[in-house]
This record gives structure tokens, C-alpha cells and sequence, in this order.
């Protein structure tokens, strides 16, 4: 059972708009969230990350929101660019994992039309 | 070099070859981690080396075996593997705290594993 879920594959967005990317999970254990981006033929770079003691993250056009009760994050992405196309995977911890895990999500498909 | 390095970038090869697959982070972190992307499935950790030690294995199985003789190096021996086994293997590196917890990890830019 996955523990961590994207359930839309992917996502098309016009240049300018919001795109907003949300993910699922399951262990009332994770305690800390990230999200990764990935382009083709990369590996996935850290994109934004939240602790579970907070409910918003913000970094420049990138925003995360964690909904605790809901199990529930988000990421906004705001004015969304061209160049924001990639795989984004939410990621989830557990602070009391040995050797700092992450349990990833599917992934979704960010296109955003120029 | 900076970051995390994997060689080779791409590799071929038949059911009965051995490869082996390189990774070098160059971040003075002390964990690192191998995972297998499939395609239309999530990442899947496979082996967490913290300190050098095996921490998680997850099973997978002993046809995947992992090396690391260091704390910058990183190997996944590959024997008798499967057509199922193709895949994008990524390597990351973090650098994990005394209590464990959640640092960021730093993604090679993996290899595209084809078994024919």
C-alpha cells in the first residue's frame, strides 16, 4: 500500500497562472515533507521542504501547505514559467527512521503552456 | 566535480552479465542511498548506508547487492537480473543528524538500466 500518494499524473497550467500540485499520505508518523522536481535524463533536485510543526512554507514563487488533519500537502507555484515543466515528487520522514528514509509519492507532470 | 556523480549513465546488459553501478558525492555528507524509479511507479528506496553501515534493506532481492567502502562512494553490484530490473537507478546523498531525522537528500542524475 503506498504510503504516499500524487493522484493526478499530471497537470497542464498556462503560463502566469497557479499551478498547484497536491499529495497524499497515509503514516501519521511523517513528520517532515519535501518536494522534489525531476527533469528528464536528472535526477529529482530539492525543490521546498516543511516540518510538520509548521503549516506554510514559502520560497520565492514556491509555496508548500501541510494539512495535518486532512494528511495532506500541497505545493503552489506561482507565477508558474515555462521552464517549471518537470516530474514533481512529494516526499515524506519519519524523525524517529534510522537513516533519514523518504517515501516518495508517483510523481505528477507539470506542463506549463507558454 | 560537485554534487552527486553516477557512472555509467546508461547501461546494457544481457541476464547473465555482472556490472557494477558508481556513485561519488562530493558533498562531505556521511549517508547515502540507492533507489529504483520503474516507469509509472513511485521511487523505491532500495539500500541506506549511514556511516558507512547498511541501515535499511528493504528486501530486495540478492541479485542487487550493495558496496560502500567509503563514505563518499557508493556501488550496486548487479548479477543475473531480470528484464523486469530496467529501470532508472538513482543514487543520493544527505547528511544525516546524531537523532536521525529528516535531512534533504541530493540526487545523482542516475543510470537508465536496460537488462535484455
Amino acid at each position: 500500500d503506498q504510503q504516499v500518494k500524487q493522484n493526478s499524473p499530471s497537470l497542464s497550467v498556462q503560463e502566469g497562472r497557479i499551478s498547484i500540485l497536491n499529495c497524499d499520505y497515509t503514516n501519521s508518523m511523517f513528520d517532515y515533507f519535501l518536494w522534489y522536481k525531476k527533469y528528464p535524463a536528472e535526477g529529482p533536485t530539492f525543490l521546498i521542504s516543511i516540518s510538520s510543526i509548521k503549516d506554510k512554507n514559502e520560497d520565492g514563487r514556491f509555496t508548500v501547505f501541510l494539512n495535518k488533519s486532512a494528511k495532506h500537502l500541497s505545493l503552489h507555484i506561482v507565477p508558474s514559467q515555462p521552464g517549471d515543466s518537470a516530474v514533481y515528487f512529494c516526499a515524506a520522514s519519519a524523525s524517529n527512521n534510522a537513516g533519514n528514509m523518504l517515501t516518495f509519492g508517483g510523481g505528477t507532470r507539470l506542463m506549463v503552456k507558454p | 566535480e560537485t554534487g552527486v556523480t553516477q557512472t555509467p549513465r546508461h547501461l546494457v546488459m544481457g541476464m547473465t552479465n555482472k556490472k557494477s553501478l558508481k556513485c561519488e558525492q562530493h558533498l562531505g555528507h556521511n549517508a547515502m542511498y540507492w533507489y529504483k524509479q520503474s516507469a509509472k511507479k513511485p521511487l523505491e528506496l532500495m539500500f541506506v548506508y549511514s556511516l558507512e553501515e547498511r541501515v535499511e534493506n528493504n528486501s530486495v532481492p540478492s541479485r542487487f547487492s550493495p558496496e560502500c567502502p567509503n563514505s563518499s562512494h557508493l556501488f550496486l553490484h548487479l548479477h543475473t537480473l531480470q528484464p523486469e530490473d530496467s529501470a532508472l537507478y538513482l543514487c543520493a546523498s544527505s547528511q544525516d543528524g546524531p537523532s536521525g531525522g529528516a535531512d534533504t537528500q541530493y540526487f545523482g542524475p542516475g543510470t537508465r538500466l536496460t537488462v535484455l
